[in-house]
């Protein structure tokens, strides 16, 4: 398997700009998970999906992001508009049951500059 | 709810040296437990869980970790470090919804 694959690895985009970051999950897995990981508040979670439907949604820092999974085989974390404190790298992760029983495959992560 | 506790934000041990990387959970059910390895430039890796049975867990590269529910520990050890082992380290635990991470301990390894 191709494990969870994120794009794009890189960005960087000027303060207002809308960001879209992309997840495909091991196929076969049906929980996802969005963090942020940053120098100073580590890794957060930020929303967690089980078969396509967000189950918690809590960690979403405000209204600019927004996630979605309309298949089982792909996710977006959508950031609208983006600011500089916004900065951090983005993780997808995907398990093959829910959170308490299964480990996390993670991607290789999308490092978002904000300028 | 669910949370870990790493000691010590940066270890650092010689090539050779024990590598003792501490972390305490908060749980109000029996917990399940993990590390993780983050390298440079990459996502996480697993090393080793605890779910039930054994307390002793042994993970890839040589790590081990062992639960003690009375101190509320899952500490991660190995015997002998290689330069290969520099690093960040995050212990984790599971809650119904999600998985907890630590601070992280980034692990320096001196020649």
């Amino acid at each position: 398997d191709a494990g969870v694959i994120q794009s794009p690895r890189h960005e960087v985009t000027e303060m207002g700009q809308e960001v879209t970051l992309r997840c495909k999950p091991i196929s076969g897995h049906n929980s996802l998970f969005w963090y942020r990981q940053t120098m100073m508040r580590g890794l957060e979670l930020l929303i967690y999906f089980n078969n396509n439907v967000p189950i918690d949604d809590s960690g979403m820092p405000e209204d600019r992001f927004s996630a979605k999974m309309p298949n089982a085989s792909f996710s977006t974390l959508k950031i609208q508009p983006s600011e500089p404190r916004d900065s951090a790298v983005y993780f997808c992760a995907s398990s093959l049951r829910t959170a308490n029983t299964g480990e996390l495959f993670f991607g290789e992560g999308s490092r978002l500059t904000v300028l | 709810a669910q949370s870990v506790t790493q000691l010590g934000s940066h270890v650092s041990v010689s090539e050779g040296a024990l590598v003792l990387l501490r972390c305490n959970y908060s749980s109000s059910v029996p917990p399940y437990l993990f590390w993780y390895v983050q390298y440079p430039n990459q996502g996480l890796q697993l090393l080793l869980k605890y779910t039930t049975g054994a307390t002793l867990v042994k993970g890839i590269n040589g790590f081990e970790a062992e639960f003690k529910k009375s101190e509320t520990s899952f500490h991660l050890t190995k015997p002998s470090a290689h330069m290969s082992d520099a690093a960040e380290y995050f212990c984790a635990v599971t809650s119904i919804n999600d998985m907890r991470f630590g601070a992280g301990t980034r692990l320096t390894v001196k020649p």
